[in-house]
This record gives structure tokens, C-alpha cells and sequence, in this order.
């Protein structure tokens, strides 16, 4: 069975500092792997995806994940944090046919000035 | 194109009665969800559809039902409201996988706030 756990509900950082927030991943087979980003009161936009392809994947505002099969891990970077990044971030899964979704309980990250 | 809108954006009700939430896409996708999200738990798949006239239960879909008559839209619809049915409702949308494509993305709503007094 496919499932995420996302290691931290909050994260809190300065501005300017790197964000680093935790997914591991349990599949039975290759696994799609995906980071969501749900600013307050919004809908959830996709930040990035892995699809087999390379295991470094570049997404939106600055953000990128490594897929690390060895660790079983999909985390979610930043190099330097800014206050508009304040959100939930959801890691999820492909979970069988029609592009259906698995998701972790979410991380929400803080930014401090 | 306004993507994929949901109404309305709050509801309150108290236990018992019923109601409809409505989800309207303009992509063309044939695959359409509705998600519930609560604290510490992300978010949960109640029902969803690979086509017109075609609906199955998600992970959670007990005390819920859906419809979708039309491609554009799918309806969530509680028959007697819960208090345990305080959520935040997300519907999503998104194209069918094809051509070895494994995945496609899902597009988001921006979501229902319930409550069920």
C-alpha cells in the first residue's frame, strides 16, 4: 500500500534562512511523488512532481525536492526562506489508477522576520 | 478560464438537514474528486469520477453521496448532516492519464468550509 508521513506539523523559520520540510514515502512499486503548497483560506497548488525522470525536481518560487530511493525520503527545499512561503505543504503520492492521490497530514511552515 | 470553482465558499448547518455542494471545472477533465481536509489528517478522498455518469467511493464516503450528470460538474451531497462532518470540502479536477503519461496533476478548488452544528 502507498502512503507519505510528513516528519514535522510545524516548521518554523527566519526570513532568509533555508527551509528544509520532511516527507518519507511508502510504495510497493516506483512511486509519483508530489509536494502541495495551500496558502490560508486557498486552494492547494502543485509545487512540484516526480515522475521517475530526475531524481532532483525544480519547482515553483524556488522550491525543490530529491528523491532518494535508499532513504525512502522526498524532501522539500529552499535555500533562502521568504515571508510570502508562510503555508501548509503537503506531500502525496499516486495511489493507483486515475491519478488518485494518498496525502501526509501536512507541515505548516512559520517564517519570521 | 476560472479553473475549478466550488460553491458555496461557507455553509452552516445543523444536524440532520441536508445539502448540496457544487464543483464546476472548465479544462475538459474527465477525472473529478471531492476531498475532505481536517486538522492533522491532510486530505482525504471521499468520492470520485472518471466520467460522466460514473462515481466511486473514495477513502471515506460513508454519510456522503455524489452525482455527476454533467462532464463540467460533481455534486457532493450530504443527506442528513453529522457534527463529525465539519470540514473543509476541496474538489479537484484533472485530465485522464494517456499516452504512457503516469500521472497527471490534480487541480484544486479553493475549498468549503462546513459546519454542523
Amino acid at each position: 500500500a502507498q502512503s507519505v508521513t510528513q516528519l514535522d506539523s510545524h516548521v518554523s523559520v527566519s526570513e532568509g534562512t533555508p527551509v528544509l520540510l520532511r516527507c518519507n514515502y511508502s510504495s510497493s512499486y516506483s512511486p509519483s511523488l508530489f509536494w502541495y503548497v495551500q496558502h490560508p483560506n486557498k486552494g492547494l497548488q502543485l509545487l512540484l512532481k516526480y515522475t521517475s525522470a530526475a531524481t532532483l525536481v525544480k519547482g515553483i518560487n524556488g522550491f525543490e525536492a530529491e528523491f532518494k530511493k535508499s532513504e525512502t525520503s522526498f524532501h522539500l527545499t529552499k535555500p533562502s526562506a521568504h515571508m510570502s512561503d508562510a503555508a501548509e505543504y503537503f506531500c502525496a503520492i499516486h495511489s493507483g489508477g486515475y491519478n488518485k492521490l494518498i496525502f501526509g497530514a501536512g507541515t505548516r511552515l512559520a517564517v519570521h522576520p | 478560464n476560472a479553473g475549478v470553482t466550488q460553491t458555496p465558499k461557507f455553509r452552516v448547518l445543523k444536524t440532520g438537514q441536508s445539502m448540496t455542494l457544487l464543483c464546476a471545472q472548465d479544462m475538459n477533465h474527465e477525472y473529478m474528486y471531492w476531498y475532505r481536509q481536517d486538522p492533522g489528517m491532510g486530505l482525504r478522498l471521499i468520492h470520485y469520477s472518471v466520467g460522466e455518469g460514473t462515481t466511486a467511493k473514495g477513502e471515506v464516503p460513508d454519510g456522503y453521496n455524489v452525482s455527476r450528470l454533467k462532464k463540467q460538474n460533481f455534486l457532493l451531497g450530504l443527506e442528513s448532516a453529522a457534527p463529525s462532518q465539519t470540514s473543509v470540502y476541496f474538489c479537484a479536477s484533472s485530465y485522464r492519464a494517456s499516452g504512457g503519461a503516469a500521472y497527471n496533476e490534480q487541480f484544486f478548488g479553493p475549498g468549503t468550509r462546513l459546519t454542523v452544528l
